[in-house]
Parts: structure tokens; C-alpha cells; sequence
């Protein structure tokens, strides 16, 4: 069982381009979460998915946008990079979007905007 | 608002205790969730305190207090590969995980 994958490993972008970050589970779980970890700032919530078909806006929304189209799948598009967007991004999978359930990460995804 | 206080870094030796102390004022409370994050690496789950008290864990134990708004993650029989961030998260009223910045600990020989 992988858990949680997320493609690409790391990426070097340049600003305006357009970028978009994978993630599949294969755990079933029902909601979905993007993260961006930026050091002294800790893990910020950029969107969440409670359920397939349904997306909601988290901490830091503004320039990021997904979709949940299946239950695995939870890409993150950027339509226009810029520097600031520079982050490790880690999207995380829990079985329903309740309180006492426990949240699981993937790898991340080391992104650097030029 | 969301705000998560822990100390930013913890150095100790190994075979020794640590805690880590985690304080916060969030909107709404559903429990809270301590993580370990190795360098370079995913975060992993280490315990979930939604009521007052102490959860224990082989070496590692949690604690919380609701009404001080505190908790803590206290790491026993220190060893090397405990070097880590430790991350304090916060399940608000939403159900959404509010995340401190982390504490770095150092476990030296």
C-alpha cells in the first residue's frame, strides 16, 4: 500500500507559469488537504476537500485553486507562479474530515519559483 | 484567529527527557495532535488528546489541559534518531488542523 504520493519530487518554475501538483491516495479516505510548509511559519492549510466533488478555501487560498473530481485524486494548480509561492507543499489525506481523525501526509513537493 | 506557541528549538542528550511545551488560543477546540518530522520528510502522527490528562505512548507521552489552554509532548530515553521536528496542531472549531511552527529538537551523544 503507498498511502499517499505526490509528483513531482521537486520543481524549478518560472514566474507566470502555470503549475500543477498530483496527489493520489489509495487509502479511500474521504477528505483531502493541501498544506505549504515555510520555515519559521510552520503548516498552512491552502485548500481542503471533505468529500469527492465538494472543495473548500483554507488559510491561504488566494493563487492556488483544486479540484476532487474522484475520491483519489486532489491535484493543486498555481495559473501563475510567482516567488512567493516558493514553499515545500504537502498534501495530507484523513478518513472523513472529523476532529478525532488522524491526518496523513505524503511526501511533499519542493517547489521553487524563479 | 489561530495562535500556537512552542518553543523553537530543544537540544538534550541522549538517554535523557525532553517536553515540549505547546500553548494556544483558537477558535473552537476538537482536540489536539502532535506530529514528528524528520528532516526532508513527511510528518507522522505521534498522539491525539481531545480530553484533559495524560496519554502514554512507550517513550512518549502527551499531555493536555484545556482550560490552560496547554499541552505538552514529553520524549523519554532519548535517542538519536528522536532529532526531529515536533509539531503541535490544533483541531479548531471547523475541524480544520491549525499547525504551530515546530520545535526542532537535537538529541546529542
Amino acid at each position: 500500500i503507498a498511502g499517499i504520493t505526490q509528483a513531482p519530487t521537486s520543481q524549478i518554475l518560472a514566474a507566470g507559469r502555470r503549475m500543477t501538483l498530483r496527489c493520489t491516495q489509495d487509502m479511500r479516505h474521504n477528505a483531502m488537504y493541501w498544506y505549504r510548509q515555510d520555515l519559521g511559519l510552520g503548516l498552512r492549510l491552502i485548500h481542503y476537500s471533505n468529500t469527492a466533488g465538494t472543495t473548500g478555501k483554507g488559510e491561504v487560498p488566494d493563487g492556488y485553486s483544486v479540484s476532487r473530481a474522484n475520491t483519489d485524486d486532489f491535484p493543486l494548480t498555481l495559473a501563475s507562479a510567482v516567488p512567493s509561492q516558493t514553499s515545500v507543499y504537502f498534501c495530507a489525506s484523513s478518513s472523513t474530515s472529523g476532529s478525532t481523525d488522524t491526518q496523513y501526509f505524503g511526501p511533499g513537493t519542493r517547489l521553487t519559483v524563479l | 484567529g489561530q495562535n500556537i506557541d512552542q518553543p523553537t528549538e530543544m537540544t538534550a542528550t541522549e538517554g535523557a527527557i525532553v517536553q515540549i511545551n505547546c500553548t494556544y488560543q483558537t477558535s473552537g477546540f476538537n482536540g489536539l495532535f502532535w506530529y514528528q518530522q524528520h528532516a526532508g520528510e513527511a510528518p507522522t502522527f505521534l498522539s491525539y488528546n481531545v480530553l484533559d490528562g495524560l496519554e502514554e505512548k512507550g517513550r512518549f507521552s502527551s499531555f493536555l489541559s484545556r482550560s490552560k489552554g496547554y499541552s505538552y509532548l514529553l520524549l523519554k530515553e532519548l535517542q538519536m534518531k528522536d532529532s526531529a521536528s515536533y509539531l503541535c496542531a490544533v483541531s479548531n472549531g471547523d475541524y480544520k488542523l491549525s499547525f504551530g511552527a515546530g520545535t526542532t529538537v537535537t538529541v546529542r551523544a
